[in-house]
Order: structure tokens, then sequence, then C-alpha cells
């Protein structure tokens, strides 16, 4: 069965600071790999997602995550934060395109001016 | 394009009521999911739905049921609410046929059980 784990139930930065968040899976095949936003009081919103293909996935507002097998992790990064970044952030996984879809315990991120 | 809609958005119930979340997508998706979410806990799927027609339980399904009624709606019922089911629920879509499973998410409904 898939699950992912998410390192650190809050994460806090200095705005213009690096931005790590941690996610592993779990998962019995090559899996796919999503992150998702959800801004306070707003529903989720997909950030980026990998598949198949090129392991270091683009995704909207500056964040990329990269899929690496050997450490079954996708940690979701941004080179510089900024205060709208605030929100809490959830990694999921599902076994295809087909399968049902697994999110973990999620991570709030803060940023200090 | 109205996507995922949920209704009620916001409910109170006493213990042992029953009472049915509706979820509609106008965007022709295969399949549909139920999720809770709670602090600290994350998303966890209730119920999800492959297809019209077929339902399978997700990791949460205890004290719940749902209903695939055609391929736009996918409601979920609590037959004899408890305390335990205080939560917000969402309700997501996704298509299987598109090769990215990417959920599209209602705003979600607040339900509250005292």
């Amino acid at each position: 069965a898939q699950s992912v784990t998410q390192l650190g139930s809050h994460v806090s930065v200095s705005e213009g600071a690096l931005v790590l968040l941690r996610c592993n899976y779990s998962s019995s095949v090559p899996p796919y790999l999503f992150w998702y936003v959800q801004y306070p009081n707003q529903g989720l919103q997909l950030l980026l997602k990998y598949t198949t293909g090129a392991t270091l996935v683009k995704g909207i507002n500056g964040f990329e995550a990269e899929f690496k097998k050997s450490e079954t992790s996708f940690h979701l990064t941004k080179p510089s934060a900024h205060m709208s970044d605030a929100a809490e952030y959830f990694c999921a996984v599902s076994r295809d395109s087909a399968s049902k879809i697994i999110f973990g315990s999620g991570t709030r991120l803060s940023i200090r001016p | 394009n109205a996507g995922v809609t949920q209704t009620p958005k916001f409910q109170v119930l006493k213990t042992g009521q029953s009472m049915t979340l509706q979820c509609a997508q106008d965007m022709n998706h295969n399949s549909m999911y139920w999720y809770r979410q709670d602090p600290g806990m994350g998303l966890r799927l209730i119920y999800y739905s492959a297809s019209e027609g077929t339902t399978d339980k997700g990791e949460v399904p205890n004290g719940y049921n749902v209903s695939r009624l055609n391929k736009r709606e996918f409601s979920l019922r609590l037959e004899s609410a408890a305390p335990s089911q205080t939560s917000v629920y969402f309700c997501a879509s996704s298509d299987r046929n598109s090769g990215a499973n990417v959920l599209t998410f209602g705003a979600g409904s607040r339900l509250t059980v005292l």
C-alpha cells in the first residue's frame, strides 16, 4: 500500500530564505507523487506532480521537487521564500493514474518578515 | 465552469442525527473522492469511486456510506453522527484517463457534531 510521511508539522523560515519541506513515500511500484497547497480558509490546489520522466519537477510560484528513488523522497523546495507562501503543504502519492490518492499529514509553512 | 460543488458549506448536528453531504462535478471526471481534514492528521481518504457504479473504502470508512449516483454526483452519508466526525470534508474528482491523476477539490464542508 502507498503511504507518505511528511517530516515536520510546522516549518518557519525568514522571508528570502530557502524553503525545504520533506516528504518520503512508501510504494511497491514507481509512484505518482504530488504536492498540494492550501492557503488559509481555502481548498487545495496542485503545486506540482511527478508521474514519469524527468525527476526534477517545476511547479507554480517558483516551487520545485525532485523525485529520488534511492531515497524514496520527494522534497519540495523554493530558493527564496515570500510572505505569500505561508500556507499548509501536503504531499500525496498514488500507484498510477487511476488509483486512489493518499495524503500525508501536512506541513504548515510560516514566513517571518 | 463550476468544477466541484459541495453542499452544505456548514452544518451542525446533534449526536445520533443523520445527514448527507452532496458533491457534484461538471468536468466529466471518472473518479471521485471524499476526504476529511483534521488538525495534524492531514487529509484522510474516506471513500472513493473509480467510476460510475463502483465505490471502495479508503483509510477511514467507518461510520460513513457513499453513493455514486451517476458520473457527476458522489454523496457521503453519516447515518448516526458522532462527535469524532466533527471535521472539514472535501470532495474531489480526477480524470483517470488523463494520465496524471490530478485532483480538483471542492471548497469543503465544515461539520460540527455536538
